[in-house]
C-alpha cells in the first residue's frame, strides 16, 4: 500500500488553465515536500510545508499543507508549458524515519 | 544543477554481476539518502546515512548494502543483480539529519540496465 496517494494521476491542460493536484497520506504527517522532476531526470525541491495551515507560494505556484485531513494540495496558475513534468510529494510518516515519495501526477501543459 | 553528483550515469550489467553506484552530497550536507525509482514501484526510499552513520533504512533489500565515507561521499553496492533491479537510483542529500530533514536535493540519478 502507498503511504502516499496522488489525484490525478495524469493531467493535460491548455496553456493558461489553472489547475490543482493532490496528495494524501493514511498516516500523520511530518512535513510535507513537494519535488517536480522532468522524466528521466532528477527531482528538483519546490516547497516544503511543515504545520496545518501552511501556506506557501513560489511564482506561479501555490501549496497549502491540511494538518486534520492529513493532506497537501499544489495549485499552479495560469500554466505554462515549462510547468510540465511530473510532480511529487513527499513526507516522513508517523514516527518512522522512512520517507515516502506519493505516486507521482503527471502533468502536460498544451501550448 | 543541484550539487549532487552521481557517477555513473548509465550502467548497464548482466544478471548475478555486482555494481557500485558513487554519490557526492552538496557541500555541507551531511545526509545522504538512496532511492530506487521503476515505473511500477515509482520512487522508494532504500537508505539513508547520517555523517557516516546508517540512520534510517527503507525498502533495501538484503543484496543491497551502501555506505558513507569520511569525506561524506557515499556508495551503493547492488550484488547478485537480477533483471527487476532495473531502474533509476537517486542519491539525495540535505544538511540535516533524521527528525530534521530539511529539503533534500537530487543527483541526476544513474540507470541501471540489467540483461
Amino acid at each position: 500500500s502507498q503511504e502516499l496517494e496522488q489525484s490525478p494521476q495524469s493531467l493535460i491542460v491548455q496553456e493558461g488553465k489553472n489547475l490543482t493536484i493532490n496528495c494524501t497520506s493514511s498516516k500523520t504527517l511530518y512535513g510535507l515536500y513537494w519535488y517536480k522532476q522532468k522524466y528521466g531526470e532528477g527531482l528538483i525541491f519546490l516547497m516544503m510545508l511543515q504545520k496545518g495551515g501552511e501556506e506557501k507560494s513560489h511564482e506561479k505556484i501555490t501549496a497549502k499543507l491540511d494538518e486534520k485531513k492529513q493532506q497537501s494540495s499544489l495549485h499552479i496558475t495560469a500554466s505554462q508549458p515549462s510547468h510540465a513534468g511530473i510532480y511529487l510529494c513527499g513526507a516522513a510518516v508517523s514516527t518512522g524515519n522512512q520517507f515516502y515519495f506519493g505516486t507521482g501526477t503527471s502533468l502536460t501543459v498544451i501550448p | 544543477d543541484s550539487g549532487v553528483t552521481q557517477t555513473p550515469k548509465h550502467l548497464i550489467t548482466a544478471t548475478g554481476q555486482r555494481v557500485t553506484l558513487r554519490c557526492s552530497p552538496r557541500s555541507g550536507d551531511l545526509s545522504v539518502y538512496w532511492y530506487q525509482q521503476s515505473l511500477d514501484q515509482g520512487l522508494q526510499f532504500l537508505i539513508q546515512y547520517y555523517n557516516g552513520e546508517e540512520r534510517a533504512k527503507g525498502n533495501i533489500l538484503e543484496r543491497f548494502s551502501a555506505q558513507q565515507f569520511p569525506d561524506l561521499h557515499s556508495e551503493l553496492n547492488l550484488s547478485s543483480l537480477e533483471l527487476g533491479d532495473s531502474a533509476l537510483y537517486f542519491c539525495a542529500s540535505s544538511v540535516g539529519q533524521v527528525g530534521h530533514r530539511g529539503e533534500q536535493y537530487f543527483g541526476p540519478g544513474t540507470r541501471l540496465t540489467v540483461t
